[in-house]
């Protein structure tokens, strides 16, 4: 059974911070890892998607890495602000068996970015 | 519009009572989820369905019905409301081509079961 861990829960850092939060998987067997936005009491907004067979993506500020083989992923914020305050998810599709193409999610990592 | 729309945002209901949330999209996505959003738990996925009129059950199905008759639409069903039932609940959609598209998420229907 897929499990994802995202690491660190929460992270409160100045505003301008370049930071980093981490993903970790435990199945290999995926279609690829998505990385969403959560601002409170709102819906989830995708942030990058990286397809299996790639090692990164970037968007804006925003840089996301995989690498597979050691069920790892990266989501780097540049010169952070106060709107990047958010609950980061990171999701999982999966490939394999009765799992495939279910998303498993991380607990998510709580970021606040201050003036 | 194009997206993924949820009805109603809110709503409140009686132990015992039978409730059912909308889901429909708009881009003829495939597959379709429903996920529920706990603190301490995350995101849990209730049921999924491949295409209209095939579902499967995720992780935590039970107290749950869904149908999909229009690739569309996919409605979940709560047949006898529970307390452990109250939570934000989401849908979502997503297609497979040559690769898995980004899954997008409607904006969650917050539902408290007294």
């Amino acid at each position: 059974k897929q499990e994802v861990t995202q690491i660190p829960a929460a992270l409160s850092v100045p505003e301008g911070e370049n930071l980093v939060l981490n993903c970790s998987f435990t199945d290999s067997a995926i279609y690829n890892l998505q990385w969403f936005r959560q601002d409170p009491g709102k819906g989830l907004t995708s942030l990058l998607l990286i397809q299996s067979s790639q090692r990164e993506q970037t968007s804006g500020r925003l840089n996301a890495s995989l690498d597979k083989s050691s069920g790892r992923s990266t989501l780097y914020i540049a010169a952070s602000q106060p709107g990047d305050s958010a609950t980061y998810l990171c999701a999982a599709m999966n490939a394999g068996g009765t799992s495939y193409g279910k998303l498993t999610f991380g607990q998510g990592t709580i970021l606040t970015v201050h003036p | 519009d194009a997206g993924i729309t949820q009805s109603p945002r809110y709503k409140i209901t009686e132990t015992g009572r039978q409730v059912t949330l909308m889901c429909h999209q708009t881009w003829s996505h495939s597959y379709m989820f429903w996920y529920r959003q706990d603190l301490g738990h995350g995101l849990r996925l209730i049921y999924y369905s491949a295409a209209a009129d095939i579902t499967d059950k995720g992780e935590v199905p039970d107290g749950y019905v869904v149908s999909r008759s229009k690739t569309e639409n996919f409605p979940l069903t709560l047949e006898s409301a529970t307390r452990s039932q109250t939570s934000v609940y989401f849908c979502a959609s997503s297609e497979i081509g040559s690769g898995w598209t980004e899954a997008f998420f409607g904006q969650g229907t917050r539902l408290t079961v007294v």
